[in-house]
């Protein structure tokens, strides 16, 4: 079964760290860019960084540039995302979530995230 | 960076009717790269339609997704008592961020 299985979560000091992971299982990962999206509390999904297949290119959401690292460990089929000096509007469920690839003949390759995993809870609270 | 607008923000319907879902696009984009969720509460999302009018693998067929340029849509025909739930529309394009509208809530009326 194809699964994604996040980890890492907990309630952490404002200005504080945490590093999320991300365990795939039932596909290659190192094979897929993989992504990162959290959802506030109430609030809407909002995508936060991805990492192409072998970790040599990475993209965030401006809110997290500088704070925030993704990365990879293909051997052991797992995604990373490093949070430091965290603030209050960082709480939320982070997803991980596989970007799978589709190909048109004009446009070229293009992709969306066909595999989710449940979410790891942060709270960032004094 | 690509704004996407959903509407309506809540959308009431019964069972067995159909639901028709918005999602603008700040520019024209190519229908290649916009994709459709749905979440239910405390779960994840879940990929719907891919390429504004694929059916994901379990995708049912009162699912369908179309549009182009700046205007896309989601059809619900026939709705059924698990299809109330939170949809999203995403643009995953050449260039991040891969920005998500905000969503529309579809309620049982």
């Amino acid at each position: 079964e194809v699964q994604l299985v996040e980890s890492g979560g907990g309630l952490v000091q404002p200005g504080g760290s945490l590093r999320l992971s991300c365990a795939a299982s039932g596909f290659t990962s190192s094979t897929y860019w993989m992504s990162w999206v959290r959802q506030a509390p109430g609030k809407g999904l909002e995508w936060v960084a991805n990492i192409k297949e072998d970790g040599s290119e990475k993209y965030y959401v401006d809110s997290v540039k500088g704070r925030f690292t993704i990365s990879r460990d293909n051997a052991k089929n797992s995604l990373y995302l490093q949070m430091n000096s965290l603030t209050v509007e960082d709480t939320a469920v982070y997803y991980c979530a596989r970007d799978q690839v589709g190909w048109h003949l004009r446009l070229g390759y293009y992709y969306y995230m066909d595999v989710w995993g449940k979410g790891a809870t942060v709270t960032v609270s004094s | 960076e690509i704004v996407l607008t959903q509407s309506p923000g809540t959308l009431s319907s019964s069972p067995g009717e159909r639901a028709t879902l918005s999602c603008r696009a700040s520019q024209t984009v190519s229908d290649i790269y916009l994709a459709w969720y749905q979440q239910k509460p405390g779960q994840a999302p879940r990929l719907l339609i891919y390429g504004a009018s694929i059916r994901a693998t379990g995708t049912p067929y009162r699912f369908s997704g179309s549009g182009s340029g700046t205007d896309f849509t989601l059809t619900i025909s026939g709705l059924e008592p698990e299809d109330f739930a939170v949809y999203y529309c995403q643009h995953y394009g050449t260039s991040p961020p891969h920005t998500f509208g905000q969503g529309t809530k579809l309620e049982i009326k």
